[in-house]
């Protein structure tokens, strides 16, 4: 069945970047686009942008372009997303999900990612 | 910019309809879609397009549209439908993706 899972919780400090996978099973990559939202505590959804891994084309939301790069790995079935420059304001759970004929079908369990000094 | 407004809060009775709305200009040209959420978990699809329920999800969800509102209704309420519910839309190009402020459905 088709199952996407994220890498673990990550503790970050301000100015680091981190890069989250996100391991696709049950489909291949390249048949579907990809896209990456957060959440951070007590909030809801807010979308990051989005990634076609047939041609590795993505398109960000204004606010993460030029600090988030979106990518992908058809070789073993993952998509990779990495923030830059981190801030405390991006302590979030940063999730996959996918976009097909019906969008956001399936998501990632979520991956922690706490930005402290 | 976009925006997608919810009510905060809804609380109903086991058993009862909980009605969830979703308001916002866009929501006349572009399709909508409703997420559960429950504590510590993975937003979960229930309606998309409106009113299409993915395989898997009841039939006491379902959607609606009236002019520039979406409705999640749920029908027969149980315990275990208490979440945070989520609407979600698209910007007028269609590219860029949005999210309502939530509605936590309490069954008291």
């Amino acid at each position: 069945q088709v199952q996407l899972v994220q890498s673990g919780a990550e503790m970050k400090k301000p100015g680091a970047s981190v890069k989250i996978s996100c391991k696709a099973s049950g489909y291949s990559l390249t048949n579907y686009y990809m896209h990456w939202v957060r959440q951070a505590p007590g909030q809801g959804p807010e979308w990051m942008g989005i990634i076609n891994l047939g041609d590795n084309i993505a398109s960000y939301a204004e606010k993460f372009r030029g600090r988030v790069t979106m990518s992908g790995d058809t070789s073993t079935n993952t998509a990779f997303m990495e923030l830059r420059s981190l801030k405390t304001e991006d302590t979030a759970v940063y999730y996959c999900t996918r976009d097909g004929p019906i969008k956001f079908d399936r998501w990632g369990q979520g991956t922690l990612v706490t930005v402290s000094s | 910019s976009y925006e997608l407004r919810q009510s905060p809060s809804v609380s109903v009775s086991p058993g009862q309809t909980a009605t969830i709305s979703c308001s916002g200009d866009v929501l006349s040209r572009r399709s909508a879609s409703w997420f559960q959420q429950k504590t510590g978990q993975a937003p979960v699809l229930v309606i998309y397009k409106e009113t299409e329920r993915p395989s898997g999800i009841p039939e006491r969800f379902s959607g609606s549209i009236s002019g520039t509102t979406v409705t999640l209704t749920i029908s027969g309420v149980q315990a275990d439908d208490e979440a945070d519910y989520y609407c979600q839309s698209t910007d007028n190009s269609g590219a860029s993706f949005i999210f309502g402020g939530g509605t936590k459905l309490t069954v008291l």
